[in-house]
């Protein structure tokens, strides 16, 4: 079947760093793809990891190990901005989805 | 901005009607996708069009249409509504060769 789990909650404080973690079972593998939703609007692309190892943009990286069926969300520095779901993506072509299969995001609150 | 537009923004219906969403994708994508997010909900995936072709099909009820014309431009239609039904409706779009999906802002439903 196909799986994705994903912390549902997550609370850290400013200018912290916080590590939103996700695995994934799933019945095929092309990428994986974190967005950042917040509440009520549109999910933004933030990151899209092929190969093992840690891409990292500005003060977000992410990290995925494809034999563990693994992948991070590193945010540092964290800004009350940074409030908000992250959804974690996996691209599974010719499945039922339609190439991306979400999880249920992660809800981080970031406090002053 | 992700290039993708969604109209109406908001939509206010009672039970039982029909209504049609609206979106349209970034320049040169062919793939449309539709998404249903209802409160506190993970992202549903509905339905999946490649260049006026269904490719792919999620949970998409009988009561729920959709279709892609010649001019790339796709359209939802929700007949029969139920209260059920309101969520946010999110369509997204992506290049033929990449698997990113950009999202639009979305379509509020709300049936009373």
């Amino acid at each position: 079947g196909q799986n994705i789990d994903q912390p549902t909650e997550m609370t850290a404080t400013e200018g912290a760093i916080v590590q939103i973690n996700c695995t994934y079972q799933t019945s095929g593998f092309n990428g994986l793809f974190w967005y950042q939703q917040h509440a009520g609007e549109a999910p933004t692309f933030l990151s899209y990891n092929v190969l093992d190892g840690l891409e990292e943009k500005g003060r977000f990286s992410s990290f995925l190990s494809r034999s563990k069926g693994y992948s991070y969300l590193l945010l540092k520095e964290l800004q009350m901005k940074d409030s908000a779901s992250y959804l974690c993506a996996v691209s599974s072509p010719g499945g039922s989805q339609g190439n991306l299969i979400f999880g249920k995001g992660t809800k981080l609150s970031v406090k002053p | 901005d992700s290039g993708v537009t969604q109209t109406p923004k908001h939509l206010i219906t009672a039970t039982g009607q029909r209504v049609t969403l609206r979106c349209s994708p970034r320049s040169g994508d062919l793939s449309v996708y539709w998404y249903q997010q209802s409160l506190d909900q993970g992202l549903q995936f509905l339905i999946q069009y490649y260049n006026g072709e269904e490719r792919a099909k999620g949970n998409i009820l009988e009561r729920f249409s959709a279709q892609q014309f010649p001019d790339l431009h796709s359209e939802l239609n929700l007949s029969s509504l139920e209260l059920g039904d309101s969520a946010l409706y999110f369509c997204a779009s992506s290049l033929p060769s990449e698997d990113t999906q950009y999202f639009g802002p979305g379509t509020r439903l709300t049936v009373l």
